[in-house]
């Protein structure tokens, strides 16, 4: 099993600054890689996928970046909507894995 | 637009079973991968089962022998009977779609507990 590690657990930014979001893999996966956004008590959000590739709707301060075992998700400017907990997971390999979480959060 | 609507989620008792539904809307089960991931109370997400078009079928090591997925490819619904519960299957279960899931259902709560 490709385990994902993602750093930091949480992550205490202010609005209008930049957040970087780690997640590595246990071996390399490619590109392979979706990111996703969950709020309390709703369903996660696709952001990314393909490492770099951002979904339909997705603002572009929401960056992706990173092949083979390690990658970063970047949001330049954080909104007051995007403290949430964010998820990297792979889809290289069964069984597909997810990483355990960051929480990005208001400082 | 598209839509995933999860039901059959409830209270059981250790060691029985219950079967989830997924109906879908505005796309077919046969051409897409589906999938179920589950969320434990205040953890992280944990991918349990994909579909494929094709037919194939995977499964996380922690439901293997004990769940099925399946589709009814008439009504586009798809499903999870889950056999065996045990106090850990006790979670938030959504049904999504794709290889990257890019559309969820909204989740429906299976508990565990006698």
């Amino acid at each position: 099993e490709i385990v994902m590690t993602q750093s930091p657990a949480t992550l205490s930014v202010s609005p209008g600054e930049r957040a970087t979001l780690s997640c590595r893999a246990s071996q390399s996966i490619s590109i392979n890689l979706a990111w996703y956004q969950q709020k309390p008590g709703q369903a996660p959000r696709l952001l990314i996928y393909g490492a770099s590739t951002r979904a339909t709707g997705i603002p572009a301060r929401f960056s992706g970046s990173g092949s083979g075992t390690e990658f970063t998700l970047t949001i330049s400017s954080l909104q007051s909507e995007d403290f949430a907990v964010y998820y990297c997971q792979q889809y290289s390999d069964w069984p597909l894995t997810f990483g355990g979480g960051t929480k990005v959060e208001i400082k | 637009e598209v839509q995933l609507v999860e039901s059959g989620g409830g209270l059981v008792q250790p060691g029985g079973s219950l079967r989830l539904s997924c109906a879908v809307s505005e796309f077919t089960v046969s051409t897409n991968y589906m999938n179920w991931v589950r969320q434990a109370p205040g953890k992280g997400l944990e991918w349990v089962s994909m579909i494929y078009p094709g037919g194939n079928i995977y499964y996380a090591d922690s439901v293997k022998g004990r769940f099925t997925i399946s589709r009814d490819i008439s009504k586009d619904t798809v499903y999870l009977q889950m056999n065996s519960l045990r106090v850990e299957d006790t979670a938030v279960y959504y049904c999504a779609r794709g290889l990257w899931h890019d559309y969820w259902g909204q989740g429906t709560l299976v508990t565990v507990s006698s």
